[in-house]
């Protein structure tokens, strides 16, 4: 079945410098690749995804891209702000796209 | 995701009782998924349903049981053969590629 890995477990960050959250996945058939967002105590929330079809997708601060013949996606966010502290996870699609397998999770840190 | 409620937040139950986790949703979505979260990990599939009178198992059903006999409801039971429930568990639902999740519950087993 798929494995993800994630990479770093801990990232701190100076306010307004970027931050790069990597993952890389097992299975070539995955073809769906979302990034979310859970603060202290909260539900996970979806941020960004990207299709096996598109190589980056960005959003305001928040970019991913995706190399599919590495079998990697990483998450970028620049200018970070402290209400970006929380941690962040990545998933990838197994078994036809009905199952998501996560990443353990990054805590991201952003020092003002 | 505001659509999904999971009750109660905080649970609290002696070792050796089954207890079962509330999940509602009025997305009218199809799937629904129960994962596990515990320190340090990312999210764990103990179970999941793509249509109503039909679920199967993740990655880590041992312990658990579901049912899912409306659309709207998909209840896990934390059994006692579960070694050890102490967790946060989150409920989600799905629509296309995308997942969305409940708010979760503690549970905390002594």
């Amino acid at each position: 079945g798929e494995n993800v890995e994630q990479h770093p477990s801990t990232l701190s960050v100076q306010e307004g410098d970027s931050a790069v959250i990597k993952c890389t996945y097992s299975d070539s058939a995955s073809n769906y690749f979302p990034w979310y967002k859970q603060e202290l105590g909260k539900r996970p929330q979806l941020i960004i995804d990207i299709r096996s079809n598109v190589g980056e997708k960005k959003d305001q601060r928040i970019a991913v891209t995706l190399n599919k013949t590495a079998k990697h996606f990483s998450l970028h966010i620049t200018e970070t702000q402290p209400e970006d502290s929380a941690v962040y996870f990545c998933a990838a699609s197994g078994e036809g796209g009905n199952k998501l397998v996560f990443g353990a999770g990054t805590i991201l840190r952003v020092k003002s | 995701d505001g659509g999904i409620t999971q009750s109660p937040k905080y649970l609290f139950r002696k070792e050796g009782q089954n207890v079962t986790l509330s999940c509602e949703q009025n997305l009218n979505h199809d799937a629904m998924y129960w994962y596990r979260q515990d320190p340090g990990q990312g999210l764990r599939l103990i179970y999941y349903s793509q249509i109503v009178n039909d679920f199967q198992k993740g990655d880590i059903a041992e312990g658990y049981s579901v049912s899912r006999e409306k659309k709207e409801s998909f209840p896990l039971t934390v059994t006692s053969a579960q070694k050890n429930p102490t967790a946060f568990y989150l409920c989600a639902t799905r629509q296309g590629n995308e997942q969305y999740f409940g708010p979760g519950t503690r549970l905390t087993v002594t």
